[in-house]
């Protein structure tokens, strides 16, 4: 199982919907989480962290399963500016100090 | 901005050549890690550097290295290029070496392509 999996998409929505991500982890001692976004040819930007059972800011929730060792992304009434990468992140509990990011979901938003 | 910096912001190679990337860390922060991202993947942590000490690597073989200077700005260095090594290489600050709570601030990237 690889440490962390995310469904590649792409997820084309139309503006104004609702859409998830999931992403799962086989690291069960990982205590910590985070939702980077990252914009075609650009650097990864920290969107959320999730420390407990979830997390909302505005129009985006996170929530994790840690029996299920399970995240997910919602973003609500999509935005055409929400059109990016959403990349899955767990931080390293052993040694190494690394992030370590799954392949991303891709999602369009369309008019 | 993140006042993470990279160069060059691009850079063509060839087989066999070595190449050096720069970073320099956001102000305060004292950690840097390196991340290579190929086409299509999430990034792949390549190595971290606290206070000028290697604090932790990946799987990348020993032609992948590094060095922190006491400003704390970073190198990483790659020998002998192969054509897979063809990716976005991304610096990241923190304020501490330890991420499971701190956020990382990349930087731009660099855009490397092995010919």
């Amino acid at each position: 199982r690889k440490e962390v999996e995310q469904d590649p998409g792409p997820f084309n929505v139309p503006e104004g919907a609702t859409v998830a991500f999931n992403c799962t982890y086989s690291n069960s001692a990982s205590q910590s989480f985070f939702w980077y976004r990252q914009d075609c040819r650009k650097e990864p930007k920290l969107l959320m962290s999730v420390y407990s059972s979830g997390n909302e800011d505005g129009r985006f929730t996170a929530q994790l399963n840690r029996a299920s060792q399970y995240i997910s992304l919602l973003i609500r009434d999509s935005k055409l500016s929400d059109s990016a990468t959403y990349l899955c992140v767990v931080p390293n509990t052993g040694g190494g100090n690394k992030l370590t990011f799954g392949t991303g979901t891709q999602l369009k938003v369309e008019l | 901005e993140t006042g993470v910096t990279q160069s060059p912001t691009h850079l063509i190679k060839t087989r066999g050549q070595q190449v050096t990337l720069r970073c320099s860390s956001q102000s305060g922060h004292n950690t840097v890690s390196w991340y290579q991202q190929a086409l299509g993947q999430g990034p792949q942590f390549i190595f971290q550097y606290y206070r000028e000490e290697e604090n932790g690597r990946g799987n990348f073989p020993p032609r992948f290295s590094g060095l922190q200077f006491p400003n704390y700005s970073s190198e990483l260095n790659v020998n002998a290029l192969e054509l897979d090594d063809s990716a976005l290489y991304l610096c990241a600050s923190s304020p501490d070496r330890f991420t499971v709570y701190n956020e990382q601030f990349f930087g731009p990237g660099t855009r490397l392509t092995v010919l």
